[in-house]
């Protein structure tokens, strides 16, 4: 399974950007690059997936590696509801027949400072 | 509105019983998930589902029982083989096949054994 790896925890002040790095150096060519986070005591939530190009939405950006090996997952200006646990995971690409075996690692515990 | 309901949200156990913690998803999704998740740790994987009564074992599905019976269903049982129960429990699903689309969390069951 391919895995990913990403710091144990983060911390940054309100209003400021906050670049939360991901390394997944065994992914293959068709996995799609997923961003989820949790609050204590719920169910993680989506946040961004992206391939290849980087990825912008409400929440989130989301900046891949040309090699594909790692990203960077940005919230453009971080306030306290965004201090929870950030996961990156991979996910099979398109026609891949059977249940993914999604794995998520640990994760990182990011704290928004007042 | 569509999603997943697990049940109950909090849920107590004698030693030696087992336990049956619901979920239900009303999304249509073919593939269906359960985590386990220790306070302070990330989510791991116990047992995932592609298809009604078929289901894989994922990273610690000993002690536990799952069944898909139908598509919208997949209970996890926490059996009197597991020594350590206490724990978080989340159930996911996600359409087959097409990595590109988000994977749904419920809310979560707090499994306490007394």
């Amino acid at each position: 399974d391919a895995k990913t790896t990403q710091p144990n925890s983060m911390e940054s002040n309100e209003e400021e950007p906050v670049h939360l790095p991901c390394n997944h150096s065994t992914i293959s060519g068709t996995d799609y690059i997923h961003w989820y986070r949790q609050l204590p005591s719920q169910g993680p939530e989506y946040v961004i997936h992206g391939l290849t190009s980087n990825v912008n939405n409400r929440m989130a950006s989301l900046a891949i590696a040309e090699d594909r090996k790692s990203s960077t997952l940005i919230l453009h200006r971080a306030t306290l509801r965004d201090a929870a646990v950030y996961y990156c995971i991979l996910r099979a690409g398109v026609g891949i027949q059977g249940a993914q075996k999604l794995v998520f690692g640990q994760g990182t515990r990011l704290t928004i400072n007042p | 509105d569509g999603g997943i309901t697990q049940s109950p949200k909090y849920l107590f156990r004698k030693e030696g019983q087992n336990v049956t913690l619901s979920c239900e998803q009303n999304l249509n999704h073919d593939a269906m998930y359960w985590y386990r998740q220790d306070p302070g740790q990330g989510l791991r994987l116990i047992y995932y589902s592609q298809i009604v009564n078929d289901f894989q074992k994922g990273d610690i599905a000993e002690g536990y029982s799952v069944s898909r019976e139908k598509k919208e269903s997949f209970p996890l049982t926490v059996t009197s083989a597991q020594k350590n129960p206490t724990a978080f429990y989340l159930c996911a699903s996600s359409i087959l096949g097409i990595s590109g689309n988000t994977i749904y969390f419920g809310e979560g069951s707090w499994l306490t054994v007394v």
